[in-house]
């Protein structure tokens, strides 16, 4: 069955370091991968997506993913969390050439970001 | 352009009760997607819509259902609420029908069930 986990329920960072969220997840083959943040309140922002091509993706707010499917891995970074960072960060996988837009979501990582 | 938007924004109902739940897309996006989201449970799919169609449908029993207007506008319906039913209900819409690479979400509905 098709799943994605994010061990991490809750991260604390201090402003300026460096963050790395991680995500594995199972599915039969190469997924769509996807990052989502969630602010109090808000609906879902896309943050990168990985379909094909570069396994390092660029995304916005200055965020990354590296796509290593030895690991069954899709970890999110950032080189220098900044206090707007506080959120809750989702990773999902959708289905690859299916007639859907049906996404699978981990339970999500709350980020706190101390001064 | 307006971006998705849910209505009511937050709704508190008692156990036995019904509700409805609208979702306005994207102007010209033909697809909706609903999600269930739960501090326990995270975010679980409900259904999908592609031109007034069901495409897709999560595990959750059949109090909940939906539907599609021609105008591209969503409706969920919940029956018999549940204390277990309150939750951020999310929808998203696409201008396309596959791959989950161009959904915008709304900020959601808060239910309480009570």
């Amino acid at each position: 069955a098709q799943s994605v986990t994010q061990p991490d329920i809750h991260i604390t960072v201090s402003e300026g370091a460096s963050l790395e969220l991680r995500c594995n997840y199972s599915y039969g083959a190469t997924p769509y991968l996807f990052w989502y943040v969630q602010s109090p309140g808000q609906g879902l922002q896309l943050l990168l997506k990985y379909f094909s091509g570069d396994t390092l993706v660029q995304g916005i707010k200055g965020f990354e993913a590296e796509f290593k499917r030895s690991q069954s891995s899709f970890n999110l970074r950032k080189p220098s969390v900044h206090w707007s960072d506080a959120a809750e960060y989702f990773c999902a996988v959708g289905a690859r050439g299916g007639a859907t837009n049906k996404l699978i979501f981990g339970t999500g990582t709350l980020l706190a970001v101390q001064p | 352009k307006a971006g998705v938007t849910q209505t009511p924004r937050y709704l508190i109902k008692t156990r036995g009760q019904q509700v409805t739940l609208s979702c306005s897309p994207i102007s010209g996006h033909r697809s909706v997607s609903w999600y269930q989201q739960t501090p326990g449970q995270g975010l679980q799919f409900l259904f999908e819509y592609f031109s007034e169609t069901q495409r897709n449908k999560g595990n959750f029993p059949g109090r909940f259902s939906g539907r599609q207007f021609s105008n591209s506008r969503s409706e969920m319906n919940v029956s018999t609420l549940e204390l277990g039913d309150s939750a951020l209900y999310l929808c998203a819409s696409s201008p396309t029908g596959e791959n989950g690479e161009k959904l915008f979400f709304g900020s959601g509905t808060q239910l309480s069930v009570l």
